[in-house]
């Protein structure tokens, strides 16, 4: 079966430096997503991307996060000088065709800011 | 504000011994309700998605349903391998909002 790849599988930082976490969508899907996942708490909803822009995003998703589809198989999530309360599991996800089909989760990339 | 509340936060059962898992919502307009399983240091999988009340969907020990402010995971007969936590997320414009999830061990 199909899958979504995420790398790297866990990343460690200093707090203000810029991470980049890479994720390789399934080939025929149009829709991705990321999300993440502190500790203990609910999967929240960080930003859909669809036909190479934002479709939507959330209150967390601030001017220190971008997202890119630099080529046609990859989709990256970048922030741009982390914080300690950015240390999550983050999720990439993929659908063929918008969220009211299943999304298709990754295996995600532990980040801790230290 | 829109919401989703998980219930119980843990369940343990015997191997055999079927049980529920609820999942309340509140939401201004629900476009579909999602269950996953999720293992631990695994993303979420996919089990069913009801897009409305009344609607049942069944998966080999499981059997999801839902009316319009909430939603039952049933689980018949469960084994160990059913043991993960379950999370119900419901759809919001492009995004989901997912709960807390329930976490179910299974023991032999």
């Amino acid at each position: 079966e199909p899958e979504v790849t995420q790398t790297p599988s866990h990343q460690v930082t200093q707090m203000g430096q810029e991470v980049i976490l890479r994720c390789v969508p399934i080939s025929n899907h149009l829709y991705f997503y990321w999300y993440r996942q502190i500790l203990g708490q609910k999967v929240e909803f960080l930003v859909s991307f669809y036909n190479n822009e934002i479709s939507e995003k959330s209150e967390i998703f601030d001017d220190q996060f971008s997202v890119e589809r630099p080529d046609g198989s990859n989709f990256t999530l970048k922030i741009r000088s982390t914080k300690l309360e950015d240390s999550a599991m983050y999720f990439c996800a993929s659908s063929g065709s918008g969220t009211n089909e299943k999304l298709f989760f990754g295996s995600g990339t532990q980040l801790s800011v230290l | 504000e829109d919401q989703v509340t998980q219930s119980p936060e843990a369940l343990r059962l015997q191997e055999g011994e079927s049980s529920s898992l609820n999942c309340s919502y509140t939401v201004s307009g629900l476009r579909g309700l999602f269950w996953y399983r999720q293992d631990p240091g695994k993303g979420p999988e996919f089990l069913f998605t009801l897009y409305s009340a009344g609607e049942e969907k069944e998966k080999e020990r499981l059997k999801a349903t839902l009316t319009k402010k909430e939603s039952f995971l049933h689980i018949t007969a469960p084994k160990p391998e059913d043991s993960a936590t379950y999370l119900c997320a419901v759809q919001v414009t492009d995004k989901l909002i997912f709960g807390t999830g329930t976490r179910l061990q299974v023991f032999p």
